[in-house]
């Protein structure tokens, strides 16, 4: 399965939209994006997935390049309760989950 | 209740102790999974169950020892465990399906071996 990179931490003020990016530049045509995340010492929750186009549910947007070797999630309106490590994971239909460190986000008042 | 279910919540065990952790969920799922999380170190996948037979074992030491007697359920056996495995375990549940499935995790068990 591809690796990912994305950055340690970001900041994200209260009600403004947080932009999570992730390059996956080995990425193959049939792995999938996934993101998850990771509120402090709970369990992982699942966010969203994605194969090319772009994909949107009740809890966030997931957008992939064309060439697919990025991608951003983004929480339109970011609470404080969304505070939490986010991990994006490129995976392949048999592949495993493989969690690596993640982006700590931290929403501010 | 709903989702996955895991109890304990908080152990706190002896090395020379035997304990069981359970997982349940409530999904109709027919995957189960045991993840270990330590301190600071990314989430390492232990054991895969798929419609109740073990489909993968990451090298965990046999003191640690699964056990999936029905779709919906999931022990992790606990024995002669060392301080080093102190750390959050993580069950997680999917529906194997096509392409793409994705994993629903319970709340974990906090686990301190003295």
């Amino acid at each position: 399965d591809a690796k990912t990179t994305q950055p340690t931490s970001m900041d994200c003020a209260e009600g403004r939209a947080a932009n999570l990016p992730c390059n996956h530049s080995t990425i193959s045509g049939n792995e999938y994006v996934y993101w998850y995340r990771q509120i402090h010492s709970q369990g992982p929750q699942y966010i969203i997935h994605g194969l090319k186009n772009n994909e949107t549910n009740e809890m966030a947007s997931l957008i992939i390049t064309e060439d697919r070797k990025s991608s951003t999630l983004i929480l339109p309106h970011a609470t404080l309760r969304d505070t939490a490590v986010y991990y994006c994971i490129v995976r392949s239909p048999a592949g495993k989950l493989i969690f690596g460190q993640g982006t700590t986000l931290q929403v501010k008042p | 209740e709903t989702g996955v279910t895991q109890t304990p919540r908080h152990l706190v065990m002896g090395m020379t102790n035997k304990k069981s952790l359970k997982c349940e969920q409530h999904l109709g799922h027919n995957a189960m999974y045991w993840y270990k999380q330590s301190a600071k170190k990314p989430l390492e996948l232990m054991f895969v169950y798929s419609l109740e037979e073990r489909v993968e074992n990451n090298s965990v030491p046999s003191r640690f020892s699964p056990e999936c007697p029905n779709s919906s359920h999931l022990f992790l056996h606990l024995h002669t465990l060392q301080p080093e495995d102190s750390a959050l375990y993580l069950c997680a549940s999917s529906q194997e399906r096509g392409w793409a499935y994705e994993q629903y995790f319970g709340p974990g068990t906090r686990l301190t071996v003295t």
